[in-house]
């Protein structure tokens, strides 16, 4: 079992542009969810896909978007970057029906830079 | 909506001490309480979760946290730790009717020999 991947491991963009990151769940898994965590910070909740849909949704603004594919994969897409959206971006995956509270794994996250 | 306060950015201790790691938290409803280990350039680990029943909770690696509703606390404790336990945790929440998931800032365990 490869558990939670995300690729890629590390990615420097400038100001302005616009990136996508990306995730396997772990096998069987079919809800996925995006953190945010900023240098020294806890991990700040995105959204939640499920069922290719975003079931909720954080305080971020609309230049963070997201999809999930019929294989329950997921892309996060940031929009016009920011300087303040230099971070580690984790990808969080868990079983839906697995009981009073589906418990998440997560995968190493995608390292972004942005200049 | 929910939050969590850890009360220590940085706990400095000794191999074979013991340790406490404090985690408040507040919220109107039910909540489930976790802690996570996150070791340099990985991602976060499960170390343990209080969902119901026991306040009392063990984990991994020889962890243990005990719920405190009226303190509204889940402090984290190891009884002896080893200099593989340098990490950061985080303590987090999530309230049972939502599935937002709240992270303290993390606290940064150093254990010296």
């Amino acid at each position: 079992d490869a558990g939670v991947t995300q690729s890629p491991t590390h990615l420097i963009k400038t100001r302005g542009q616009q990136v996508t990151l990306r995730c396997s769940p772990k096998s069987g898994h079919d809800t996925v969810s995006w953190y945010q965590q900023a240098l020294g910070q806890g991990p700040q909740f995105i959204f939640q896909y499920y069922e290719e849909e975003e079931r909720q949704r954080g305080n971020f603004p609309d230049r963070f978007s997201g999809h999930q594919f019929p294989n329950y994969s997921s892309e996060l897409n940031v929009n016009a970057l920011l300087l303040g959206d230099s971070a580690l971006y984790l990808c969080a995956s868990s079983l839906e029906l697995a009981g009073p509270y589906n418990e998440q794994f997560f995968g190493p996250g995608t390292r972004l830079t942005v200049l | 909506a929910q939050s969590v306060t850890q009360l220590d950015s940085q706990v400095p201790v000794f191999e074979e001490a013991p340790v406490e790691l404090r985690c408040n938290y507040s919220s109107s409803v039910s909540v489930y309480l976790f802690w996570y280990v996150q070791y340099p350039n990985q991602g976060l680990q499960l170390l343990l979760k209080y969902l119901s029943g026991s306040t009392l909770v063990k984990g991994i690696n020889g962890f243990e946290a005990e719920f405190n509703k009226s303190q509204t606390s889940f402090h984290l404790r190891k009884p002896s730790v080893h200099i593989s336990d340098t990490a950061e945790y985080f303590c987090a929440v999530s309230e049972s009717n939502n599935n937002d998931m709240r992270f303290g800032a993390g606290t940064r365990l150093t254990v010296k020999p």
